[in-house]
C-alpha cells in the first residue's frame, strides 16, 4: 500500500523564481493538504484540495497556489520566491471528511532559496 | 487566530519512566485532535487521534482530551530511547493547526 509520495525531495532556487512541488496521495485518499514547516516550527497549513477545488486556505499570500488532478494528485506552485520561503513543504492526504480523518504525511520537499 | 500551544522543551525523561506531553488550543470549534511524532529531518508520523472527552489508549500511548479546559495530553509509558523525538499536537477545524512541538529526550 503506497503511502503519500512527494517530489522532488530537495530543490534549490533563487529569489524571484517559481517552483512546482508534486504530491500523490495515499491509496484510497481523495483529499490533499499542503503545509509549510520552517526550521524549529510546527507545520503551517497552506491549503486543502478536494474534488479538484481549493476547499480551505490558511494565511498564505496568493503567490502560493495549487491544483488537484482527477487522479487526486496535487501540485503546489510558489511564484516570486522569497528567502523566507525556504522550508520543508509537506503534503498530507486523508479521505473525504476533513475534520475527523487523520492526515498522513509524505516525506516532504526541502526547498532552499538562495 | 487559532493557536495550539506546547512547551517546546526539551523534556528529559529516564528510560522506562512515563513521559507526559501537554498542549492547549484556542479554537473551541476544533473537533478532532492528533499527536504526531517527528524525528529530526523526517516528516510527521501520526501516533494518536482523539475526538471525544476522556482517555484513549493504544499500546504504550494514552491520549487525553478535555474540551472544557481546551487541553490535550499524551502519555508515553515505559519510555524507550527510540521515543526521543519532537511531538506535535494538532487541532482540526479548517485544516490542521499545529503547535511548535515538544522535544522529548529519553535518557538511557
Amino acid at each position: 500500500d503506497a503511502g503519500v509520495t512527494q517530489s522532488p525531495t530537495h530543490l534549490i532556487k533563487t529569489r524571484g523564481q517559481q517552483v512546482t512541488l508534486r504530491c500523490s496521495p495515499k491509496s484510497g485518499h481523495d483529499t490533499v493538504s499542503w503545509y509549510q514547516q520552517a526550521l524549529g516550527q510546527g507545520p503551517q497549513f497552506i491549503f486543502q484540495y478536494y474534488e479538484e477545488e481549493e476547499r480551505q486556505r490558511g494565511n498564505f499570500p496568493d503567490r502560493f497556489s495549487g491544483h488537484q488532478f482527477p487522479n487526486y494528485s496535487s501540485e503546489l506552485n510558489v511564484n516570486a520566491l522569497l528567502l523566507g520561503d525556504s522550508a520543508l513543504y509537506l503534503c498530507a492526504s486523508s479521505s473525504t471528511d476533513m475534520d475527523n480523518q487523520p492526515q498522513h504525511f509524505g516525506d516532504g520537499t526541502r526547498l532552499s532559496i538562495l | 487566530q487559532k493557536e495550539v500551544e506546547q512547551n517546546s522543551g526539551p523534556l528529559s525523561v529516564p528510560e522506562g519512566a512515563i513521559a507526559s506531553l501537554n498542549c492547549t488550543y484556542s479554537d473551541r470549534g476544533s473537533q478532532s485532535f492528533f499527536w504526531y511524532r517527528q524525528y529530526s529531518g523526517k516528516s510527521p508520523e501520526l501516533i494518536m487521534s482523539i475526538y471525544s472527552n476522556g482517555d484513549k489508549e493504544d499500546g504504550r500511548f494514552t491520549a487525553q482530551l478535555n474540551k472544557a479546559s481546551q487541553y490535550v495530553s499524551l502519555l508515553i509509558r515505559d519510555s524507550q530511547p527510540s521515543d526521543s523525538a519532537t511531538y506535535l499536537c494538532a487541532a482540526s477545524a479548517d485544516g490542521l493547526t499545529f503547535g511548535k512541538g515538544t522535544h522529548l529526550i529519553i535518557q538511557p
